[in-house]
């Protein structure tokens, strides 16, 4: 059974860092692509970085390039989001899901680790 | 960027036919992928590749594709299809994702 998991939110001042986790299980890791995607309390999903499956590519939305970093860890299989200079406006939940790169769809989401921007 | 618009809700009676459309330039040329979302839940994926689905998914859904339109169809309507629901492409000029601004289906 494909299982995610997502760690690491909570509150953050504005300015503030935060890195996210997503531990992947029941299957083959490494030859996935991963994804972040947010929603925003109330509102709609926003795709925010992909990877590839050996972590050599990167993308990211416009709103977070230069703030944000994708990374992985196939050993551990572990997806990562370090965000840092975080706004009030990244205040959402986070998903890591399994993605299929990009005319595939995201086949597997993990269930959110909520991320606060408050002082 | 690339945009879908969705209507913000639609209602339906039980065992009625709700419709869903996500609307987009040339959405027909792409590939259009439906999500269903229930309150405090993660997304799941319900139709794929315009009107694929998924295991597990009951053939009460199902998805069609043309023009500037994609749609998500659910034929007998059950209390527990109440959820948002959310249509989604890859945009290949900006190399991102889009989601649609998401439906929410009330069942009366």
């Amino acid at each position: 059974e494909v299982q995610l998991v997502e760690s690491g939110g909570g509150l953050v001042q504005p300015g503030g860092s935060l890195r996210l986790s997503c531990a992947a299980s029941g299957f083959t890791f490494t030859t996935y692509w991963m994804s972040w995607v947010r929603q925003t309390p109330g509102k709609g999903l926003e795709w925010v970085a992909n990877i590839k499956h050996d972590g050599s590519e990167t993308y990211y939305v416009d709103s977070v390039k230069g703030r944000f970093t994708i990374s992985r860890d196939n050993a551990k299989n572990s997806l990562f989001l370090q965000m840092n200079s975080l706004r009030a406006d990244d205040a959402a939940v986070y998903y890591c899901a399994r993605d299929g790169q990009q005319v595939a769809p995201f086949d597997y989401w993990g269930q959110g680790t909520l991320v606060t921007v408050s002082s | 960027s690339y945009v879908l618009t969705q209507p913000p809700s639609v209602s339906v009676a039980p065992g009625k036919t709700a419709t869903i459309t996500c609307g987009g330039d040339n959405i027909g040329r792409k590939s259009v992928h439906w999500y269903q979302q229930k309150p405090g839940q993660a997304p799941v994926l319900v139709i794929y590749y315009d009107y694929d689905r998924p295991s597990g998914i009951p053939e009460r859904f199902s998805g069609s594709n043309s023009g500037n339109t994609a749609t998500l169809t659910i034929t007998r309507v059950e209390a527990g299809d109440e959820a948002d629901y959310y249509c989604q492409v890859w945009d290949g000029s900006s190399d991102h994702y889009v989601f649609g601004t998401g439906t929410k289906v009330t069942v009366l």
